[in-house]
């Protein structure tokens, strides 16, 4: 299984900071039709998780321009340009290259 | 507007069995795969099992191989899921989720396995 190792555990930053989310794969997740299935989602608490960002640096629509997404093989980064309060809450990484598809451990952002 | 609502969860005893609906509304639901994932208590989320848009593919996670069967009713927009044998460590929330991004996501149904 490919596993998926996010740092830091927790943040826990002002508003108008800018944070930044690490996310590595055991292997490759470029896939053989070229696309790179690395994603991200956040769960704000006490909610079901919502998407942020497909195929490592696509923002859904109604996404904010303050994240952003990049990275390639098996390095991935979000990024939070100035974090807002509506931001808490656990991001996960994870991947949709390889079955079994897995997910980071999750990263806690707290606002200070 | 995307809805998904999971439903059939509860208390459960080990070993026995249990059937997870998932109503779909908003988008072509025979157009899309679609996805169970989990997340125990305060834990983090586990993908369960994946089943194409027209049925003939599924995939599972090994732990719940030969004991869970995903599947769905395009006429009805409804994806389901058997649990059979179940164990404490399959006490979590269940979400059912669509297509290759995991898109949306429903309330989830909570399934507790306990005697």
């Amino acid at each position: 299984d490919v596993v998926m190792t996010q740092t830091p555990v927790s943040l826990s930053l002002a508003i108008g900071q800018p944070a930044s989310i690490s996310c590595k794969s055991s292997q490759s997740l470029l896939g053989t039709s070229g696309k790179t299935f690395l994603n991200w989602i956040l769960q704000r608490p006490g909610q079901s998780p919502k998407r942020l960002i497909y195929q490592v640096s696509k923002l859904y629509s109604e996404v904010p321009d303050r994240f952003s997404g990049s990275g390639s093989e098996t390095e991935f980064t979000l990024k939070i340009s100035r974090v807002e309060a509506e931001d808490l809450g656990v991001y996960y990484c994870w991947q949709g290259t390889h079955f079994p598809f897995t997910f980071g451990s999750g990263t806690k952002l707290e606002i200070k | 507007e995307v809805q998904l609502v999971e439903s059939g969860g509860g208390l459960v005893q080990p070993g026995r069995s249990m059937k997870l609906s998932c109503a779909a509304s908003g988008f072509t639901f025979s157009n899309y795969g679609m996805a169970w994932v989990r997340q125990a208590p305060t834990k983090g989320l586990e993908w369960v099992a994946t089943i194409s848009y027209d049925g003939s593919s599924t995939y599972y996670r090994d732990s719940v191989k030969g004991r869970f069967t995903i599947s769905r009713d395009n006429a009805k927009s409804t994806l389901y899921l058997q649990m059979n044998s179940l164990r404490s460590e399959d006490t979590a929330t269940y979400y059912c989720t669509p297509g290759a991004y995991f898109d949306y996501w429903g309330q989830g149904v909570m399934v507790t396995v306990s005697s």
